[in-house]
């Protein structure tokens, strides 16, 4: 099955520095790849995602890069903002009948005012 | 936010205790999952419902039981359950139209105490 890795699992910016976290996946056959942000007692939300047709995508300050040769893909903060602490996830899946995602084990990102 | 609902929010029970997590999602999804987030490990996902049926189970004790009445509602039954089952049961849903399935959206959670 599918196996998903992220680093790091903690991540320190300073307000208005960039924030990077990046994931590997296993299973070559993955082709959707969602971000979720889960703030503190709230739900995971969805923030960004990408389909392995393309290699890069963009959403305001966040970016995410997929490289399907490694197997890996990234979350790009800019400009950070204290209101993106929080818990970060990535997630990989391949097309099904139903989507079963495999997370990774999450980043906690803490911007410092 | 009100597109997929979870009651109760938090659940203290004993051992022995028989309980029920509810799940409604409006939506208008096919499909919806179970998810358990315990502290320090990833999202693990324990069940999923496809057009109300069961089509993965992830090598979860049958201390758990899921139900799928209609394609709005999930519930998951909890009976005889361990201290170490004690975690954030997620519930989610999403569209599926074979082959693209779409964003997973999540419920609260039920934060579940196992004395």
């Amino acid at each position: 099955g599918e196996n998903v890795e992220q680093h790091p699992s903690t991540l320190s910016v300073q307000e208005g520095d960039s924030a990077v976290i990046k994931c590997t996946y296993s299973d070559s056959a993955s082709n959707y790849f969602p971000w979720y942000k889960q703030e503190l007692g709230k739900r995971p939300q969805l923030i960004i995602d990408i389909r392995s047709n393309v290699g890069e995508k963009k959403d305001q300050r966040i970016a995410v890069t997929l490289n399907k040769t490694a197997k890996h893909f990234s979350l790009h903060i800019t400009e950070t903002q204290p209101e993106d602490s929080a818990v970060y996830f990535c997630a990989a899946s391949t097309t099904g009948s139903a989507r079963q995602l495999t997370f990774g084990s999450g980043t906690q990102l803490t911007v410092l005012p | 936010e009100t597109g997929v609902t979870q009651t109760p929010r938090h659940l203290v029970m004993g051992m022995t205790n028989k309980k029920s997590l509810k799940c409604e999602q409006h939506l208008g999804h096919n499909a919806m999952y179970w998810y358990k987030q315990s502290a320090k490990k990833p999202l693990e996902l324990m069940f999923v419902y496809n057009f109300k049926e069961q089509t993965e189970n992830n090598s979860v004790p049958s201390r758990f039981s899921p139900e799928c009445p209609n394609s709005s509602h999930l519930f998951l039954h909890l009976h005889t359950l361990q201290p170490e089952d004690s975690a954030l049961y997620l519930c989610a849903s999403s569209q599926e139209t074979s082959p693209r399935s779409d964003t997973q959206y999540f419920g609260p959670g039920t934060r579940l105490t196992v004395l």
